[in-house]
């Protein structure tokens, strides 16, 4: 049992059209992010939230949205998806500062 | 500029060499994490410090918090550990700030 699972694992979609991503925990983690990974770049969190409905931005939010309606789930949402957000989304869950990251195991998006 | 910074971006070994994966970072810390990635995309925490050393199976992590560097060790390296292995620097808030990666492949 991973503790976090990502749906869905690939997705490929047309330019204009909203995708959203989702990302369930069972481990009862306060803090959840959104990363996506690409080619020449490390990890670059868009998005994270500290609790149920709260959230803030990260250093490349723009053009994505969040929700947290529940502790388990975590939304990642591309309001119109455009190519520049072809990329591999990974979604990690952490307890807090003292306490390491478990991440998902990635949804591969392809805007075309 | 990246305030993350691995050394060397590539790395090819022999089976059984010790390897040295460097990280220095330029933005003051809390914690700092090493990360696994699988050939198949997976990312796995192997370890996170504040201070000193940790050590699990074959590998190390050490962290000098006045030099901004860390390093990880890998003793008696298998071609099982071919991956790429990220540092990442806690920064407060929620904020990780991952270095690009070091790409590990140790030949059998």
């Amino acid at each position: 049992d991973a503790g976090i699972t990502q749906s869905p694992r690939h997705k490929v979609t047309e330019t204009g059209t909203p995708v959203t991503l989702r990302c369930h925990q069972t481990e009862n983690h306060r803090y959840m992010y959104w990363y996506r990974q690409d080619p020449g770049h490390g990890l670059r969190l868009i998005h994270y939230s500290y609790g149920v409905k709260d959230t803030d931005k990260g250093e490349v939010s723009d053009g994505y949205s969040v929700s947290r309606s529940k502790t388990e789930d975590f939304l990642l949402t591309l309001e119109s998806a455009t190519s520049s957000q072809t990329s591999v989304y990974f979604c990690a869950i952490s307890a807090g500062l003292d306490y390491g990251y478990t991440f998902g195991s990635g949804t591969r998006l392809t805007v075309v | 500029k990246n305030e993350v910074e691995q050394s060397p971006q590539n790395l090819t070994a022999q089976e059984g060499e010790f390897i040295t994966i460097n990280c220095s970072y330029s933005v003051g810390i809390s914690a700092l994490h090493w990360l696994q990635q699988h050939p198949g995309g997976g990312i796995v925490s192997l370890f996170m410090l504040s201070s000193g050393k940790k050590k699990h199976g074959r590998l190390i992590a050490t962290i000098n918090i006045q030099e901004k560097h860390s390093s990880l060790h890998i003793t008696a390296s298998h071609p099982r550990d071919s991956a790429v292995y990220i540092c990442a620097a806690w920064a407060g808030q929620g904020n990780l700030i991952f270095g690009k990666g070091t790409k590990l492949s140790v030949k059998p």
